[in-house]
C-alpha cells in the first residue's frame, strides 16, 4: 500500500517571503509520480506541480519548485515570493506509473498555509 | 471547456434517503474518479472508470454506494439509504490519460453532502 505524509497541519508565511511545505511518502514502485495540489475556499482542487520519479531534475512552475529526494522519499514543494493568494489547503499526491490494480491518487492529510500581509 | 461539472455543489438530506451526486467530465477524457474528502480521512478514492468502464472500486465503502457512467459526458454516484458517516465532500475528477508525462487529475469543485 502507498501512504502520503504531511507532517506540518498548518504553515504561516509573510508575503513575498519564501515558505516550504513537506512531504514523505512510502510506495514499492520504482516508477511513479507525484503531485502537488492546492485547494482553495473554493474547495477546487488545482494541480500546483508534478514530478516523475524517473526524472532526476527538480521540477519548477514559476514561483513553485520541488525538492525531490527518491532515496529519502522526500517531496518537498518550495513557494517563493509568497503572495495572499496561495493561501489555501496544500496537499501532496501519489500516483504508481503504470496501470492495473487500484491506481488513484494517494493523498497526504494536508498542510494548511496562512499568507500574513 | 468548463471543467469538470459536478451538481448539486450541496446537499442536505435526511438519513435514510437517497442521494444521487452527478459529475459531467471534460470532454475527451477518457479517465473519470469519484474521491471522498472528510476531516478524519482525508481524500480517499472510491471509484474511477475507463472509457465508461469501472476499473477499481476497491474504495466504495460499501453497498449503499453505486456509481455508474452510462455515457462518455456523465456518470452518477448514488447513495441508498444515505446515513450521517456519508457527510463529506464528493469530488469528480476526470483525466485523459492515466499514464505518461501529461498525466493529471482535473477536479470539480466537489458536492458538499450533509446527511441529517
Amino acid at each position: 500500500a502507498q501512504t502520503v505524509t504531511q507532517s506540518q497541519p498548518e504553515m504561516s508565511v509573510q508575503e513575498a517571503e519564501t515558505v516550504t511545505l513537506s512531504c514523505t511518502y512510502d510506495t514499492s514502485e520504482s516508477d511513479y509520480y507525484l503531485f502537488w495540489y492546492k485547494q482553495p475556499p473554493s474547495r477546487q482542487m488545482i494541480l500546483v506541480i508534478r514530478q516523475e520519479a524517473y526524472k532526476q531534475q527538480n521540477a519548477t512552475e514559476n514561483r513553485f519548485s520541488v525538492n525531490f529526494q527518491k532515496a529519502a522519499k522526500s517531496f518537498s514543494l518550495k513557494i517563493s515570493d509568497s503572495q495572499l493568494g496561495d493561501a489555501a489547503m496544500y496537499f501532496c499526491a501519489l500516483k504508481k506509473y503504470s496501470g492495473g490494480g487500484a491506481d488513484g491518487l494517494t493523498f497526504g492529510k494536508g498542510t494548511h498555509l496562512i499568507i500574513q500581509p | 471547456d468548463a471543467g469538470v461539472i459536478q451538481s448539486p455543489r450541496h446537499e442536505v438530506t435526511e438519513m435514510g434517503q437517497e442521494v444521487t451526486l452527478r459529475c459531467k467530465p471534460i470532454s475527451g477524457h477518457d479517465y473519470l474518479f469519484w474521491y471522498r474528502q472528510t476531516m478524519m480521512r482525508g481524500l480517499e478514492l472510491l471509484i474511477y472508470f475507463n472509457n465508461n468502464v469501472p476499473i477499481d472500486d476497491s474504495g466504495m465503502p460499501e453497498d449503499r454506494f453505486s456509481a455508474k457512467m452510462p455515457n462518455a459526458s456523465f456518470s452518477t454516484l448514488k447513495i441508498q439509504p444515505s446515513e450521517p458517516r456519508d457527510s463529506a465532500v464528493y469530488f469528480c475528477a476526470s483525466s485523459p490519460t492515466w499514464t505518461g508525462e501529461d498525466t493529471e487529475a482535473f477536479f470539480g469543485q466537489g458536492t458538499r453532502l450533509t446527511v441529517v
